[in-house]
């Protein structure tokens, strides 16, 4: 079945410290792959996204994310977190159909 | 970039009410919108497939007369709670496909947290 797992529930981080976000996605073939920030109480905003080629994206506030083939994996990084990066964070898989699959999100805390 | 805008952002009704949300591309047209239940601490949960000029098609598990879904035009689409109970109580966010530039990715409204008292 296809899925899109996020193994971390919620990660603490100290501000100005590196973070990487973990997804991995279960699809027969390379699906188009997301990531989305949800500040509380609002809708989800695009930081990045893959479709086909270089497997190093940028996407927006600083962060990046690379596909990894082999590991059906698409990790979130970003060299420096800032306290205003606290929000949750989903990775998402486009498989056709007009559907989307969320993963169930990782929550960032940022500790000064 | 696209643009969703999502109204209103938060409502709080009587048990027994019906609440609309509405969900408008601003600067695209959507031929697919999609509605989306989120629980705290959840991701996302797909309820329906909003297709103008056609009936939407519903999840799993999802009541179809509980949740009215119109997609009356390229721009707009509702989603009417009816007789609201607080078990029905949740954040709803929309999203849609602006098929000009390939239609994969998804443009979100800001949601809209519902409290059924």
């Amino acid at each position: 079945a296809q899925s899109v797992t996020q193994p971390d529930i919620h990660i603490t981080v100290s501000e100005g410290a590196s973070l990487e976000l973990r997804c991995n996605y279960s699809y027969g073939a390379t699906p188009y792959l997301f990531w989305y920030v949800q500040s509380p109480g609002q809708g989800l905003q695009l930081l990045l996204k893959y479709f086909s080629g270089d497997t190093l994206v940028q996407g927006i506030k600083g962060f990046e994310a690379e596909f990894k083939r082999s590991q059906s994996s698409f990790n979130l990084r970003k060299p420096s977190v800032h306290w205003s990066d606290a929000a949750e964070y989903f990775c998402a898989a486009y498989t056709g159909g007009f559907k989307t699959i969320f993963g169930a999100g990782t929550r960032l805390f940022v500790k000064a | 970039g696209a643009v969703v805008s999502q109204h209103p952002s938060w409502v709080i009704c009587k048990s027994g009410t019906s609440v609309k949300i509405e969900c408008r591309s601003l600067d695209f047209q959507a031929t697919t919108m999609f509605w989306y239940r989120q629980f705290p601490k959840q991701s996302l949960m797909l309820m329906a497939t909003s297709n103008e000029g056609s009936k939407a098609t519903y999840e799993q598990g999802v009541e179809k007369d509980k949740f009215l879904i119109n997609h009356a035009s390229l721009t707009l689409s509702t989603l009417t709670v009816t007789s609201a109970h607080p078990e029905d109580s949740s954040f709803y966010i929309c999203s849609a496909r602006d098929v000009a530039t390939g239609g994969e990715k998804l443009f979100f409204g800001s949601g809209t947290q519902l409290s059924v008292l």
